[in-house]
């Protein structure tokens, strides 16, 4: 089945312990990209990658990293986190960004105390 | 940067009714459009998208939408909704290899 895999899907963590959301994707899709998801904002986009080892900001990149070492692969890493990081996030994936639409993972809801 | 608004943030509506979610977005440039829906505990799914040609596109479960240049808009309408259809929708723009999205628009249908 074709689908793009977050976990975990609820994590709880205190300020400052590094954290890492992992996300999968087996569509061998070269685009990925995470979104944090608040109320009355919307989505926005944290980071995006276009293919292995290339990755840009988005709207949001202030105080996470991530990494394409392989295509399927787009981790989420936050070094150090604070509650204004408390959120719902989720990754997707595209074929391209030439019209082609994004495929959502589930989410992972992160809780910074 | 383009933006994307969606001007209801919430939507109740009775069922069998028909319904309107409107869009509206800024550009100068060629763009793709699409709608999704989340369900609740959900991440989101795909109802339909506009790339190019005809400007009535239609989507799963009855919803249709309608692209107006002229007017920067994609609508979505469905002419009788259900109780499953309960869920918030996002408006969404592609342009420059990234995904701009609306600030969604939560509808409730009432039984």
């Amino acid at each position: 089945e074709a689908q793009v895999t977050q976990n975990p899907r609820y994590l709880i963590t205190v300020t400052g312990k590094k954290l890492t959301v992992t996300c999968s994707q087996n569509m061998n899709h070269e685009y990925m990209s995470w979104y944090r998801q608040d109320p009355g904002l919307g989505l926005r986009q944290i980071y995006y990658s276009m293919n292995v080892e290339v990755t840009d900001k988005g709207d949001v990149p202030e105080g996470y990293k991530v990494s394409r070492k392989e295509k399927r692969n787009f981790p989420l890493i936050l070094e150090s986190p604070s509650p204004n990081q408390t959120s719902l996030y989720f990754c997707a994936s595209a074929r391209g960004t030439g019209g082609s639409p994004l495929h959502f993972g589930n989410g992972t809801r992160l809780t910074v105390t | 940067a383009q933006s994307v608004t969606q001007l209801d943030s919430q939507v109740p509506v009775f069922e069998e009714a028909p319904v309107e979610l409107r869009c509206n977005y800024s550009s100068s440039v060629s763009v793709y459009l699409f709608w999704y829906v989340q369900y609740p505990n959900q991440g989101l799914q795909l109802l339909l998208k506009y790339l190019s040609g005809s400007t009535l596109v239609k989507g799963i479960n009855g919803f249709e939408a309608e692209f107006n240049k002229s007017q920067t808009s994609f609508h979505l309408r469905k002419p009788s909704v259900h109780i499953s259809d309960t869920a918030e929708f996002f408006c969404a723009v592609s342009s420059r290899n990234q995904f701009y999205f609306g600030t969604g628009t939560s509808l409730t249908v009432i039984p």
